[in-house]
């Protein structure tokens, strides 16, 4: 079945503790991006990777590294977490980042809360 | 950059009735709408879209217009049921720094009333 995984689905932290959030595609796309998704402002581009070792800022980088050493796998790195990056984040890929109709497959998300 | 803005950012039908959802952006460099649905618990999936060179499209109960001289577009279900009770999201994607763009809008929750 063609899908977006992350784990983990839900995490609750503290202040400071590093912690990872992956995601894997097994569609073989290019293209692969981090959203948070908070109340009043809908989805929010963190990170984007247009194919392996090329990544670049979204709109709301700060506090967030990213690396794409394989095609199908994008982690998400919190080295320092603080409770404004309590949010629900959301994993997606596409086929490439280039043409008007690509498709953006979502994960199912994970819930960070940071205390 | 582009800014998109979606309204009403909650909304209650009754099962059969139509749900209507606006959207407007900013950037006139806009050529591509895509509408998602989030239902609970799971990420969000592309429903419908509509390119910048057409002004309506319908897949059975949902369609989308778009005006590109007001910069508004918006998404029509009609005879509406429980099911299509979601979070549903507007989004404006162009072409920019070498890659399609996508902005979402701030999300509608559809509740539709038995």
């Amino acid at each position: 079945e063609a899908q977006v995984t992350q784990n983990p689905r839900y995490l609750i932290t503290v202040t400071g503790k590093k912690l990872t959030v992956t995601c894997s595609q097994n569609m073989n796309h290019e293209y692969m991006s981090w959203y948070r998704q908070d109340p009043g402002l809908g989805l929010r581009q963190i990170y984007y990777s247009m194919n392996v070792e090329v990544t670049d800022k979204g709109d709301v980088p700060e506090g967030y590294k990213v690396s794409r050493k394989e095609k199908r796998n994008f982690p998400l790195i919190l080295e320092s977490p603080s409770p404004n990056q309590t949010s629900l984040y959301f994993c997606a890929s596409s086929f490439s980042a280039g043409d008007l109709t690509d498709t953006q497959y979502f994960g199912p998300g994970t819930r960070l809360t940071v205390l | 950059g582009e800014n998109v803005e979606q309204h009403p950012s909650t909304l209650s039908v009754q099962e059969g009735d139509s749900a209507v959802i606006k959207c407007t952006y900013s950037d006139s460099a806009s050529n591509y709408f895509p509408w998602y649905k989030q239902e609970l618990g799971k990420g969000p999936q592309l429903i419908i879209d509509i390119r910048s060179n057409v002004g309506e499209k319908k897949d059975q109960r949902i369609a989308v217009t778009l005006n590109k001289t007001a910069k508004h577009f918006s998404l029509h279900i009609t005879e509406t049921q429980p099911e299509d009770s979601a979070v549903y999201f507007c989004a404006a994607s162009s072409y920019s720094g070498g890659y399609q763009k996508v902005t979402f809008g701030t999300g509608t929750k559809l509740q539709v009333i038995p």
